[in-house]
């Protein structure tokens, strides 16, 4: 198994470039979730997703944009990228077994906006 | 509003001795707590929750509901316990959420 994958894994773009970061999980898991980490501030939920076809906001939506295309994709677009989107960006899957829960995270995409 | 703080950015130790990473959440309910860590070069995994209260890698955490912490501890580090760790919190089982904390890296130093 792969788990959780995700490209690309470098990009720089110019601000109001667009561009859909993939990622792809075969742990046939429900719930995944798409975070930024900044220096200073941890990981930051950006989106979330509970199963196909559903999709909520976390803490800082604003900027982007989400398709659950089916069980295992999950993508993040940026339509109009800005200097202060550049982060790093994972991508997670969880399984929850009884009252627990345990996400498993891709290998991220390093992101400049210039 | 649901917040867990890590105080320390860097922690920095001597191998052989004892490492306390501190965590403070603030939650009404009955929270679930995680650390995560994230080696050099690896991806991010979760390190132990505090509803297993296991033991892993030599490393603890004891959820204290009174003081709202659920600090990471090791009674000696060893270098390769060198990384960025990450406190987490689980609002309620109906969601699998987490809100994480600014993260502490942990520089063990030979």
């Amino acid at each position: 198994n792969a788990g959780v994958t995700q490209t690309p894994k470098f990009q720089v773009l110019k601000t109001g470039q667009s561009m859909t970061l993939q990622c792809a999980q075969d742990m046939n898991h429900n719930s995944m979730y798409w975070y930024r980490q900044d220096p200073g501030m941890g990981l930051r939920l950006i989106y979330y997703s509970a199963s196909e076809g559903t999709t909520d906001k976390g803490e800082v939506p604003n900027g982007y944009n989400v398709s659950r295309l089916n069980k295992r994709e999950f993508s993040l677009r940026l339509e109009s990228a800005a200097p202060s989107q550049t982060s790093v960006y994972f991508c997670a899957s969880s399984e929850e077994r009884g009252t627990t829960m345990k996400q498993y995270f891709g290998p991220g995409t390093r992101l400049t906006v210039t | 509003a649901q917040r867990v703080t890590q105080p320390e950015k860097l922690l920095s130790v001597f191998k052989g001795a004892p490492v306390e990473l501190k965590c403070n959440y603030s939650y009404s309910g009955s929270p679930e707590l995680f650390w995560y860590v994230q080696y050099s070069r690896q991806r991010l995994q979760l390190l132990l929750r505090h509803i297993s209260r296991e033991s892993i890698k030599g490393f603890t955490a004891d959820l204290n509901k009174g003081e709202t912490s659920f600090h990471l501890k090791k009674p000696f580090a060893q270098e390769e316990d060198s990384a960025m760790y990450y406190c987490a919190l689980r609002r309620s089982s109906n969601t699998g959420k987490l809100i994480f904390g600014q993260g502490t890296t942990l520089q063990v130093k030979p």
